[in-house]
């Protein structure tokens, strides 16, 4: 089946830890996001990327880095830098080739910080 | 600033009745639009896309366009308890091939 799968589902990070969060997709789309959604909110993007090896600051950037090393990956890390990393974390991918952009979403990480 | 603005709620609909749930947008750039269904706790899921002016049906839900007026809506009919959750409207950016514009969500409860 095709989709996108994130892990961990819940994560729990303590305060001055880095923490990497998976994103994998067998869609074979060429665009992945990540977004942050505190609740009652809507999404927030953080990073995206076009192609393999390039990717580009969101509204939110700070605090993050992502790589693009491969089409399938875009593992997201959350530095100590950001200083309330607690929300739900979503990664979504596009395969663009239709020109209009439909974003498919996988199942999230609830990131608490203790 | 571009934006996509939803009244937040909730909104609440009797079982069996229509629920109108809508979004206006300032960006006239793109005429994109994408509605995401999400339930308490879980991941956007895309429910409905409209491209073109005017309306398009799938099933039990109806997405309006109004260009001039700039909104786009999300009609359900019959509508169920398990339709309760917050909808999600979202614009493809005008300057760009790839970024979505967000509304915020607006919560639909159902009442049986």
């Amino acid at each position: 089946d095709g989709g996108i799968t994130q892990s961990p589902k819940y994560l729990f990070r303590k305060e001055g830890q880095n923490v990497t969060l998976s994103c994998e997709q067998n869609l074979n789309h060429d665009a992945m996001y990540w977004y942050r959604q505190d609740p009652g909110q809507g999404l927030r993007l953080i990073y995206y990327s076009q192609i393999v090896n390039d990717f580009q600051k969101g509204d939110i950037a700070e605090g993050y880095s992502v790589s693009r090393e491969k089409k399938e990956s875009f593992p997201l890390t959350v530095t100590s830098a950001q200083k309330n990393p607690t929300a739900f974390y979503l990664c979504a991918s596009s395969g663009g080739t239709s020109g209009y952009n439909e974003q498919f979403f996988g199942p999230g990480t609830r990131l608490t910080v203790l | 600033q571009k934006e996509v603005e939803q009244n937040s709620g909730p909104l609440s609909v009797p079982e069996g009745a229509i629920a109108s749930l809508n979004c206006t947008y300032s960006d006239r750039g793109s005429q994109s639009f994408f509605w995401y269904r999400q339930y308490s706790g879980k991941s956007p899921e895309l429910i409905m896309s409209i491209y073109s002016n005017g309306d398009k049906e799938d099933g039990r839900f109806t997405a309006q366009l109004n260009k001039a007026s700039q909104y786009v809506s999300l009609l359900i009919r019959d509508s169920q308890p398990s339709d309760s959750a917050t909808y999600l409207c979202a614009q493809k950016g005008g300057d760009s091939n790839y970024q979505l514009i967000w509304g915020a969500g607006t919560k639909l409860i159902i009442k049986p």
